[in-house]
């Protein structure tokens, strides 16, 4: 079974600290995404990587940042955290038609 | 653009069928899904149809593909109340890259 660990399940930080969202995954996937999941609004994407050290902006970058320094690891970087990043994450892992995710972080920005 | 949309809220007795639906507006779409979310808990994939396909069947679950309307929808026979969740309907557009665009997810409501 594809396995898509996420570092944490709840998370609350202080309005301008810089946050990590970790993200690993046991299958070698190449692509890896992160989305937010807000009520009424779906998931939205954030950034994707396709490859070790290559990443694309999604829908909604603003404010985010990611690194991807081995294929098994996507981090998502808040470089100020705010209160409207107050949400659900979800990172995501694709293979051919299929897309795994792990169990969300929680985040709270105070 | 990409867009996906789907009703918020739909509510069903026990043992009756639910049907979900959700437009696109991606004609180009290769392949169309359906994802379950649980509280607390992250997607499930439910099942997921092929572009040029009109119609899937896994065991209560019945994918209908209108491409011409751009129309997907899914049934669920002899609904549970452990089907009680959110179901979101994706697309992955033209364009490359593989990423998956997600409508705004459907609240199922089962009561007795």
């Amino acid at each position: 079974d594809v396995k898509v660990t996420q570092s944490s399940r709840y998370l609350v930080k202080r309005t301008g600290e810089k946050v990590f969202l970790e993200c690993v995954q046991d299958m070698d996937h190449e692509n890896m995404f992160w989305y937010r999941q807000d009520p009424g609004l779906g998931l939205r994407l954030i950034y994707f990587s396709y490859d070790v050290k290559m990443k694309e902006k999604g829908d909604i970058p603003e404010g985010y940042s990611v690194s991807r320094e081995k294929k098994e690891r996507f981090s998502l970087i808040l470089e100020s955290a705010s209160t409207n990043q107050t949400s659900m994450y979800l990172c995501a892992t694709k293979l051919g038609t299929e897309a795994f995710f792990g169990q969300g972080t929680r985040l709270t920005v105070v | 653009g990409e867009d996906v949309e789907q009703s918020l809220f739909l509510s069903v007795r026990e043992g009756d069928s639910s049907v979900i639906n959700c437009t696109y507006t991606d004609s180009s779409s290769t392949y169309l899904y359906w994802y379950k979310q649980e509280p607390g808990a992250g997607l499930q994939l439910l099942t997921y149809i092929f572009s040029n396909m009109d119609m899937k069947q896994d065991q209560r679950l019945t994918v209908l593909l209108n491409k011409k309307d751009k129309h997907l929808s899914l049934r669920i026979a002899d609904t549970q109340t452990g089907d009680s969740a959110i179901y979101f309907c994706a697309e992955i557009p033209s364009g490359g890259y593989n990423k998956l665009i997600f409508g705004a997810g459907t609240r199922l409501a089962v009561h007795p």
